[in-house]
């Protein structure tokens, strides 16, 4: 059971706008920021999202974060087959004094 | 560029310790940044395992802290993770990472490739 809720799975067709929620409390998304990561098959995840809302260099725009209250949300607009991957959100917990990871969620490009 | 090399035994037996080693490329461990590893067993999600910093500072994930040892050796400029009295449960992939200081929220920003390590006899 993780700390923060994700839905196992979300899909899309190409180019339609997806989002993906991750649902915490007080502790972590209520009071931290939120990092996202993807994970292609097979490989290390990749830093998509940090402090709610901010991408790497070299991160597309179609991918936004934003955060509200102890909920924050990962967009994907424009989707492509190669979005294709597990997407985890995380933030660090003041009750734990550690990180915690959502449980991922699958996206399917259909 | 910055890299994270995992390295270990790929198998360990039950009630045995688990040893890996991150080598760092790119970057001095003694720089200002934390140091982390991760796990994923197979099929399943992230779980933070704990971290260090380069003054030697500890945080380790509660349901895991009195197993786990991380330590530094800047010598080498790599870090470990010590795992003791393993069972099934703790066979996943093990990913070493570095912790981005100076922005909000401490992203991990590079990652190893992973290595999986199974715990059977």
């Amino acid at each position: 059971q993780s700390v923060l809720t994700q839905p196992p799975s979300a899909s899309g067709t190409p180019g339609q706008r997806v989002t993906i929620s991750c649902s915490g409390s007080s502790s972590n998304i209520g009071s931290n920021t939120v990092n996202w990561y993807q994970q292609l098959p097979g490989t290390a995840p990749k830093l998509l999202i940090y402090s709610n809302n901010h991408r790497p260099s070299g991160v597309p725009d179609r991918f936004s974060g934003s955060k509200s209250g102890t909920s924050a949300s990962l967009a994907i607009s424009g989707l492509q087959s190669e979005d294709e991957a597990d997407y985890y959100c995380a933030a660090w917990d003041d009750s734990l004094n550690g990180r915690v990871f959502g449980g991922g969620t699958k996206l399917t490009v259909l | 560029q910055v890299q994270l090399q995992e390295s270990g035994p790929g198998l360990v037996k039950p009630s045995g310790s688990l040893s890996l080693t991150c080598a760092v490329s790119g970057a001095s461990i003694s720089s200002t940044n934390w140091w982390s590893w991760v796990r994923q067993p197979p099929g399943k999600g992230l779980e933070w395992i704990g971290e260090i910093f380069h003054s030697g500072s500890i945080n380790y994930n509660p349901s895991l802290k009195s197993r786990v040892t991380i330590s530094l050796d800047k010598s080498k400029n790599q870090f470990s993770l010590k795992l003791r009295s393993v069972t099934a449960a703790d066979t996943a992939v093990y990913y070493c990472a570095r912790v981005l200081v100076g922005v909000v929220g401490s992203p991990f920003d590079y990652w190893g490739q992973g290595a999986l390590v199974t715990v059977s006899s």
